[in-house]
């Protein structure tokens, strides 16, 4: 079963709202989580790695103040997109390693996915 | 920069054949490389991981084998069925604390 949950699965909101997406790993913690933007016929792109009781880190060209990211437990990590554009519709995926993220043998547990559509 | 490659068109074969896809990888060292299937609105789901070191990993149905001199990771289902058609990614990593870069994937669609 899913190692990872993630909701919602769907959101169709307009221009301007902003909207939160909570990503659980359900029985193990998960000190990091990564958040991920896949555009349609496009590889999965790091957005962000969010780290438990401090900052996210954020990859070069994402806006942090843009996409604000929480990580206040060691199951639960959100990630919100301020003030949505019609540009920031994606699908958006978090994942989470089971181990010690140093664990090179360590694979990725994914979330279901958040598909955004910004009217 | 660094680059994956992945076979971008669709790969079509028949139900009971084995499909072969092809990540190529260039600028990049990966201490490993890990092949995930992702179907339609669903995020990736694991499937093999093999480091540096080795030439070849088998679980069940699915072999991965991985160059490091061509630079190239062959994943293979044999006898393949319906329920094998997804999209497959492979993504590559540096080991320790860097982070995984995916490829685009190759669509499989199998033909009862």
């Amino acid at each position: 079963g899913a190692v990872v949950s993630q909701h919602p699965s769907w959101v169709i909101c307009k221009s301007g709202t902003s909207v939160k997406i909570e990503c659980r790993s359900l029985d193990f913690q998960a000190t990091t989580m990564f958040w991920y933007r896949q555009f349609p016929k496009q590889s999965l792109m790091l957005m962000a790695t969010s780290n438990e009781g401090s900052k996210a880190t954020y990859e070069q060209g994402v806006e942090k103040d843009k996409f604000l990211i929480n990580h206040a437990s060691l199951t639960l990590s959100t990630l919100t997109v301020t003030s949505a554009h019609p540009e920031d519709s994606s699908f958006y995926i978090c994942s989470a390693p089971r181990g010690y993220i140093g664990d090179s043998n360590q694979p990725q547990h994914f979330g279901d996915g958040t598909r955004l559509s910004i009217l | 920069s660094q680059k994956i490659e992945q076979n971008s068109e669709a790969l079509n074969i028949q139900e009971g054949k084995t499909a072969t896809l092809t990540c190529n990888y260039t600028n990049y060292s990966p201490a490993y490389l890990q092949w995930y299937r992702q179907d339609p609105g669903r995020g990736p789901v694991f499937l093999l991981l093999i480091r540096e070191n080795e030439k070849e990993k088998r679980k069940e149905r699915l072999k991965v084998t991985f160059d490091t001199t061509l630079k190239q990771s062959l994943f293979h289902i044999t006898a393949s069925q319906p329920a094998d058609s997804a999209t497959y990614l492979c993504a590559l990593h540096s080991g320790g604390y860097q982070k995984v870069t995916f490829g685009i994937g190759t669509k499989l669609q199998v033909i009862p």
